[in-house]
């Protein structure tokens, strides 16, 4: 399976610290996005990187990729508590099917 | 509304009982998905459809059935309901495929019981 794993499973944080959530991943891949899921909800998008690329801003999300390393970091910044959900990383190599991982639920206190 | 709907949200059935889970899209995307979330696995892609009449396996199609004879939707059909299909099953769409695949946009989900 490519299925992408991300670490921590769980986090915990003060409203204003940084989060950061790392994926892995197995396979040489396309592109990698991340995904957040609010409790009940559908996932929604939050950004994508491509296998040259290295580092991508959105706003307050920092992205990472590292191939080499088979590896991606999602940080965000000055979170809120608005924040709180699970994250996912989705992986895809073959072009129209996508491997998500099993997530990391983020916990912001205010 | 523009967007993507699943309907039932919600669902309980019994053992051996067929299901049907609908998704329906308006931005005419070419590409739909399903997927099932349950604990400890994150999401799993059961089927998915380049376009209308195109449909193909994804990693975990066994017990459930596809159709898309229109490009707006895809529904999902558990043709002989077992507890382990019990789960939350989300529909997404995207607009591009091949080699750099596409933003998906997820509906709200269904959360099917099979008792």
């Amino acid at each position: 399976s490519q299925q992408g794993e991300e670490d921590p499973q769980a986090l915990s944080i003060q409203e204003g610290e940084n989060a950061t959530m790392n994926c892995s991943y197995k396979t040489s891949i396309n592109n990698l996005q991340w995904y957040r899921q609010n409790s009940g909800r559908g996932l929604v998008h939050l950004i994508l990187i491509r296998s040259n690329e290295r580092e991508k801003h959105s706003g307050r999300l920092r992205v990472t990729l590292d191939t080499s390393k088979k590896s991606s970091s999602l940080l965000i910044t000055a979170s809120r508590a608005a924040d709180t959900a699970s994250y996912f990383c989705a992986t895809d190599s073959t072009g129209n099917q996508f491997y998500f991982g099993t997530g990391t639920s983020l916990t912001v206190i205010p | 509304d523009a967007g993507i709907t699943q309907s039932p949200r919600y669902k309980i059935t019994e053992t051996g009982r067929q299901v049907t889970l609908m998704c329906h899209q308006t931005w005419s995307h070419s590409y739909m998905f399903w997927y099932r979330q349950d604990l400890g696995h994150g999401l799993r892609l059961i089927y998915y459809s380049a376009a209308a009449d195109i449909t193909d396996k994804g990693e975990v199609p066994d017990g459930y059935v596809v159709s898309r004879s229109k490009t707006e939707n895809f529904p999902l059909t558990l043709e002989s309901a077992t507890r382990s299909q019990t789960s939350v099953y989300f529909c997404a769409s995207s607009g591009a495929g091949g080699l750099y695949t596409d933003t998906q946009y997820f509906g709200p989900g269904t959360r099917l019981t099979v008792l």
